[in-house]
């Protein structure tokens, strides 16, 4: 059974600095990774799509990586603003559906 | 374009009640999904549409849970019996094959 861990669970960094964050997932055998942020009492809203061929995709201030054979991929966030504070959540295409990690909540301080 | 939503925002009801969650996806998307959300964790995967029929429904935790998107678009999620544990938010997502999914605000049920 596939299982999606994400490190850290929350972090807190001040305004400008560069960050990663990381998901760790235990099945190689994907389809796809997705990147998703979730504001407080909101919906998903999904940051990057990066398909089982791919390496990384990249999305403005936001790179993400995927190494399928070691079952980890990595959200990078370049000069983080206060704005980019939210919920951060990974799944993974397994099969007919996705399984997600539990987020890594990132505070952003002005 | 208008993206997935879902109604109610919020649903309180009585332990034991029975209840109707809408999900309208976005126009043209053949595949839907149905999450459970609890407070800190990441959505956990409920259903899967793909048109009319559910093609995944291992996801579902127990015979009070059913799902139905009769004419491929508007999905329902219907809770017969429900329970203190059932509290959570419900998230649909939709998406044009099975690749990106698209996510609805989701309906935040409480029961009482």
């Amino acid at each position: 059974k596939q299982e999606v861990t994400q490190i850290p669970a929350a972090l807190s960094v001040p305004e400008g600095e560069n960050l990663v964050l990381n998901c760790s997932f235990t099945d190689s055998a994907i389809y796809n990774l997705q990147w998703f942020r979730q504001d407080p009492g909101k919906g998903l809203t999904s940051l990057l799509l990066i398909q089982s061929s791919q390496r990384e995709q990249t999305s403005g201030r936001l790179n993400a990586s995927l190494d399928k054979s070691s079952g980890r991929s990595t959200l990078y966030i370049a000069a983080s603003q206060p704005g980019d504070s939210a919920t951060y959540l990974c799944a993974v295409r397994d099969g007919q559906n996705f399984v997600f990690g539990p987020g890594t909540r990132l505070s952003v301080l002005p | 374009g208008a993206g997935v939503s879902q109604t109610p925002s919020n649903k309180v009801t009585e332990k034991g009640k029975y209840v109707e969650l809408r999900c309208d996806p976005i126009s043209g998307h053949t595949a839907l999904y149905w999450y459970r959300q609890s407070l800190g964790q990441g959505p956990e995967f409920l259903i899967y549409f793909q048109g009319t029929g559910a093609a995944d429904d291992s996801g579902l935790p127990n015979d009070r849970f059913f799902a139905v998107r009769p004419e491929g678009s508007v999905s329902t999620l219907k809770i017969q019996r429900t329970e203190r544990g059932d509290s959570a938010v419900y998230l649909c997502a939709s998406s044009p094959g099975s690749n990106e999914q698209f996510f609805g605000p989701g309906t935040r049920l409480t029961v009482l």
